[in-house]
């Protein structure tokens, strides 16, 4: 059972460079997310899709899209990357759409660096 | 809206020795709380929860947390802690009512030293 897969592991872009981090999960979840890590700001919440064929913002989605291709699938992309872009991406996937109680399944993340 | 404060960055502490994570949070409606750790260069997985009843909670590895609503803390000990405890702990709460985000703390580093 692989849990919630990432990929890349590892990117370096260039600054204006674009680029999109995939993550698929396999257990069936219906609510996923895009979180961004930076030290000492803990876990900040990029985009969110509640369920299949919604998205919605979180608390820093600036400079970055979003698609939920199909209950697996939930794309994260940026389209002209900056260095304050830097970070380690994590993608994270939760039971059922309203399992408030439920808790997250973390990839291994992606770790990013722009230039 | 919550919010989690995790006033300590970082803990040193010897292997063998007691430990306690601190976690306060801030909420006007009842919440869920969870305590998740992060290993180098890993994703975070979900140490433990309290949801409701009995407000001291158990979770993996010989970690526990106690639930205070009055203190609004939610701090996480272990009696004896191991060298392979060295892992970065995150507090998150979230609403118990609709469709909600999980919020995060900015995280505590456990360094465990022989």
């Amino acid at each position: 059972n692989a849990g919630v897969t990432q990929t890349p592991k590892f990117q370096v872009l260039k600054t204006g460079q674009s680029m999109t981090l995939q993550c698929a999960q396999d257990m069936n979840h219906n609510s996923m997310y895009w979180y961004r890590q930076d030290p000492g700001m803990g876990l900040r919440l990029i985009y969110y899709s509640a369920s299949e064929g919604t998205t919605d913002k979180g608390e820093v989605p600036n400079g970055y899209n979003v698609s939920r291709l199909n209950k697996r699938e939930f794309s994260l992309r940026l389209e002209s990357a900056a260095p304050s872009q830097t970070s380690v991406y994590f993608c994270a996937s939760r039971q059922g759409a309203a399992s408030y109680n439920s808790p997250l399944h973390f990839g291994n993340g992606t770790r990013l660096t722009v230039t | 809206a919550q919010s989690v404060t995790q006033l300590d960055s970082q803990v040193p502490v010897f292997e063998e020795a007691p430990v306690e994570l601190r976690c306060n949070y801030s909420s006007s409606v009842s919440v869920y709380l969870f305590w998740y750790v992060q290993y180098p260069n890993q994703g975070l997985q979900l140490l433990l929860k309290y949801l409701s009843g009995s407000t001291l909670v158990k979770g993996i590895n010989g970690f526990e947390a106690e639930f205070n609503k009055s203190q609004t803390s939610f701090h996480l000990r272990k009696p004896s802690v191991h060298i392979s405890d060295t892992a970065e702990y995150f507090c998150a709460v979230i609403p118990n009512t609709g469709f909600q985000k999980l919020v995060f703390g900015t995280g505590t580093r456990l360094l465990v030293s022989p």
